[in-house]
Order: structure tokens, then C-alpha cells, then sequence
């Protein structure tokens, strides 16, 4: 039973334009959230985050939203650039847990 | 700065061997994970610490052991080794329970 999805396992965009990166989760519990970027050979980073008191956090070209009532998030980078070009995973966490909850990533591709 | 560091890289078992993953970080961080990373499935935990001589079970714990004696150390161990651990595993640590996961580069396991 998976408690988060990252429907589209792969996304190509050119350069310049926006990604949008999207989960789904169906834990009410959860109450924090994060984005994690993974390059080949490499272990995942810590990218964006937001509080489930927050609707929207932005850092730099980097933007999520959240959407409580339907428990989805996104991630929106504008613009993208080729060196975005990675797997970005979400994580949730909440309800007094120390353990996040990945989803199975989803596999970005910025075209020059 | 090392951050989180696992060692080995790689390393290719026979069936039944055995065999022990270190994880050491110098951030003083109280949190450690073991994560496997399997295609098309994500990041799924096999067991975590919340401190020093503390260890818990993650997700898919069966067949691997762990040891948090030291605060800076968790050990993965696995004591007969089957090709379905075949897998990428990550170390991560975090300073709080609500905090950023750091990940090390992964240890690359291969069983035969």
C-alpha cells in the first residue's frame, strides 16, 4: 500500500521552460515535506521543504505547493536547466514519526 | 567536511556469505537510516536509530541486522546474503526528528 506516488516516473522538458514534479500521498498524518535530488552515482540532497501549515514555499527557481485537502504536492523549477536534470524523489514525514516515506522518484530530463 | 561516509563502495557476495556496511558521520546528528534503493521502487528504509544504543526496524528489515554503539557509527549487517539484497544502499543522518536527511554516496551490493 503505497503511502506516496509520484505518478510519471520520467519527465522531458526544454530547457528554459517549467518542470512541474508531482506527488500524491494518502497519509493524513503526514505533516512535512520534503524534495530530494538524486544524480547517478550519487546519494539523494535535500532540495525544498514545506510545512503543512504553508501552501507554497519557494527558494530560487525552485517552488512546492501543497494541497492539503487533495494531499498533493508539487514541485515547480522555472527556469529548468539542463544541470536539473536528475531523479527527484518526495519524502513526507509527520504524525511523530522520525522515518520518511519515499516515493519511487521521478526522472527529470532538461533538454538543451 | 565528510559529512555522512559509508564504506565499502561495492562489494560482490556469494550466497550465504556474509558481510557488515559502515555508516560514520561527524555532524554529531542523533538520527541514522539505512535505506535500499531498488529500480522502480524508491528509497525504502530496513532500519533506523534515534540515538546511541538505540535501533529500530524500518520498512523491510528482514535478513539485515544494525548497531548504533557509537553515536557517530551505524552498522548494517547482513548475516546470509541472497541475491534479492542485491541492491544500492544509503546511509543517512539528521540532527532533529523533523530535520533534513544527509545521505552518504550509497554502497553498491551485489549478491550472487
Amino acid at each position: 500500500d503505497q503511502q506516496v506516488k509520484q505518478n510519471s516516473p520520467s519527465l522531458s522538458v526544454q530547457e528554459g521552460r517549467i518542470s512541474i514534479l508531482n506527488c500524491d500521498y494518502t497519509n493524513s498524518m503526514f505533516d512535512y515535506f520534503l524534495w530530494y535530488k538524486k544524480y547517478p552515482a550519487e546519494g539523494p540532497t535535500f532540495l525544498i521543504s514545506i510545512s503543512s501549515i504553508k501552501d507554497k514555499n519557494e527558494d530560487g527557481r525552485f517552488t512546492v505547493f501543497l494541497n492539503k485537502s487533495a494531499k498533493h504536492l508539487s514541485l515547480h523549477i522555472v527556469p529548468s536547466q539542463p544541470g536539473d536534470s536528475a531523479v527527484y524523489f518526495c519524502a513526507p514525514k509527520g504524525g511523530g514519526s522520525e522515518k520518511l516515506v519515499f516515493g519511487k522518484g521521478t526522472k527529470l530530463t532538461v533538454n538543451p | 567536511n565528510a559529512g555522512v561516509t559509508q564504506t565499502p563502495k561495492f562489494r560482490v557476495l556469494k550466497t550465504g556469505q556474509s558481510m557488515t556496511l559502515l555508516c560514520a558521520q561527524d555532524m554529531n546528528h542523533e538520527y541514522m537510516y539505512w535505506y535500499r534503493q531498488d529500480p522502480g521502487m524508491g528509497l525504502r528504509l530496513i532500519h533506523y536509530s534515534v540515538g546511541e544504543g538505540t535501533t529500530a526496524k524500518g520498512e523491510v528489515p528482514d535478513g539485515y541486522n544494525v548497531s548504533r554503539l557509537k553515536k557517530q557509527n551505524f552498522l548494517l549487517g547482513l548475516e546470509s546474503a541472497a541475491p534479492s539484497q542485491t541492491s544500492v544502499y544509503f546511509c543517512a543522518s539528521s540532527y532533529s526528528r523533523a530535520g533534513e536527511l544527509f545521505f552518504g554516496e550509497g554502497s553498491r551490493l551485489t549478491v550472487l
